[in-house]
């Protein structure tokens, strides 16, 4: 199957900072990218959808300042939690799509981000 | 957009029981729906999907049945083992132009020995 690899998969930070998290399709091309956030014991959220060269998608309610997103190719999209506070602290998992009239979605293995 | 409910949201049984987990969607363009199993801090893994063109799929002790008509579909595991504990997820998706995934809020199966 299609392998999505993530980076980091875990990282602690001070409040105020911020942190950039790389998804990346490593055997396929991904013209279309997701960002989901899961807290403990919930299920995920889908923040934004990421497409190769154009503007990323947001959910109603996740900040667009906030929650950078840039997918500039068709294997890396970046999420960049700006100025980050203790409450996202959260799981985000991103997940890839190759081009197929039913995409199956493949997720990468997370990031625990913990903010200080 | 698409709402999908998912239940139980626990669900325990012993070794060797069966377990049924159901959802419904509500946008009736939906026509995919993947099964997701999720470890503890691990990344979700798909186990099973079905196609709104079929019925019922299945693999080794997993099946997937769906209804369009009552717009509800629902995982199914004989002889559980304890291997089988996890969350699990389901997912409706209604194509246009790019797959979104929208997640019933998960069961978690507890498989006891």
């Amino acid at each position: 199957g299609a392998v999505v690899s993530q980076h980091p998969s875990r990282v602690i930070c001070k409040s105020g900072t911020s942190v950039k998290i790389e998804c990346r399709s490593l055997d396929f091309q991904a013209t279309t990218m997701f960002w989901y956030r899961q807290f403990p014991k919930k299920s995920l959220m889908l923040m934004a959808t990421s497409n190769e060269g154009s503007k990323a998608t947001y959910e109603q309610g996740v900040e667009k300042d906030k929650f950078l997103i840039n997918h500039a190719s068709l294997t890396l999209s970046t999420l960049t939690v700006t100025s980050a506070h203790p409450e996202d602290s959260s799981f985000y998992i991103c997940s890839a799509s190759p081009p197929s009239p039913y995409n199956e979605q493949f997720f990468g293995p997370g990031t625990r981000l913990t903010v200080l | 957009g698409e709402n999908v409910e998912q239940h139980p949201s626990t669900l325990s049984v012993q070794e060797g029981d069966s377990a049924v987990i159901k959802c419904t969607y509500s946008d009736s363009a939906s026509n995919y729906f993947p099964w997701y199993k999720q470890e503890l801090g691990k990344r979700p893994q798909l186990i099973i999907d079905i196609r709104s063109n079929v019925g019922e799929k299945k693999d080794q002790r997993i099946a997937v049945t769906l209804n369009k008509t009552a717009k509800h579909f629902s995982l199914h595991i004989t002889e559980t083992q304890p291997e089988d504990s996890a969350v699990y997820f389901c997912a409706a998706v209604a194509y246009s132009g790019y797959s979104t995934l929208t997640f019933g809020k998960g069961t978690m199966l507890l498989v006891s020995p």
